[in-house]
């Protein structure tokens, strides 16, 4: 079946701009994470949704950031007025329900001009 | 605060030719360890879950180990097509995210 999926692969925005990073788990999944990922590094957890409500957003870096999920499956990452720092590949993952295991988007890669 | 260390960051190996790769842990409860894969501009890709010491899981060429602080991605005889970074994350009994390591990258030469 068909894996989790994100768009756009890549988004080049300018630094105090607004964007927004779609996800769409694979179906019937009920948890769905977000990470972001800086070169070099490992995915850092950012948000996490159960069904329509987000279970766990100690990741979010600040207010800027902000997660939606609205009929429990599809989610948009938004960011508000971008900065340089914000430049990363943002990472989506999915679970079903009573599982552990994720599994993860090919992630969008966001570059602030 | 949970952490995860890798090591080493970087392994060369010639094609055939047998290592492992560490992932040292801290966490207040494990639920779950977990390896990835993750190739050049891909998301990383599910390999292992392991649940208690001295569990193992294998794969082909590779070989998943679990103790009480560490587990080691074994990799048996490796081919070209096993260069790639490899992940370890831990899930925490009392959270739903999980905490990565920075990852190994392996490179193989024929």
């Amino acid at each position: 079946g068909a894996g989790v999926s994100q768009t756009p692969s890549n988004k080049v925005t300018e630094k105090g701009k607004y964007v927004e990073l779609r996800c769409d788990p694979i179906s019937g999944h009920t948890a769905l994470y977000w990470y972001r990922q800086s070169l070099g590094q490992g995915p850092e957890f950012l948000i996490y949704f159960q069904g329509t409500g987000a279970a766990d957003d100690s990741g979010l870096p600040n207010d800027r950031f902000f997660a939606v999920r609205p009929e429990g499956s599809v989610s948009t990452l938004k960011i508000q007025r971008t900065e340089r720092g914000d430049s990363a590949v943002y990472l989506c993952a999915s679970s079903s329900r009573g599982a552990d295991t994720q599994y993860f988007g090919p992630g969008t890669r966001l570059t602030v001009l | 605060e949970d952490q995860v260390t890798q090591s080493p960051e970087a392994l060369r190996l010639q094609e055939g030719e047998s290592s492992s790769l560490n992932c040292s842990y801290t966490v207040s409860g494990l639920r779950g360890l977990f390896w990835y894969r993750q190739d050049p501009g891909k998301g990383p890709e599910f390999l292992f879950t392991l649940y208690s010491a001295g569990e193992e899981k294998e794969k082909e060429r590779l070989k998943a180990t679990l103790t009480k602080k560490e587990s080691f991605l074994h990799i048996t005889a490796p081919k070209p097509e096993d260069s790639a970074t490899y992940l370890c994350a831990v899930l925490n009994t009392n959270a739903g995210k999980s905490t990565f390591g920075d990852g190994t990258t392996l490179t193989v030469k024929p």
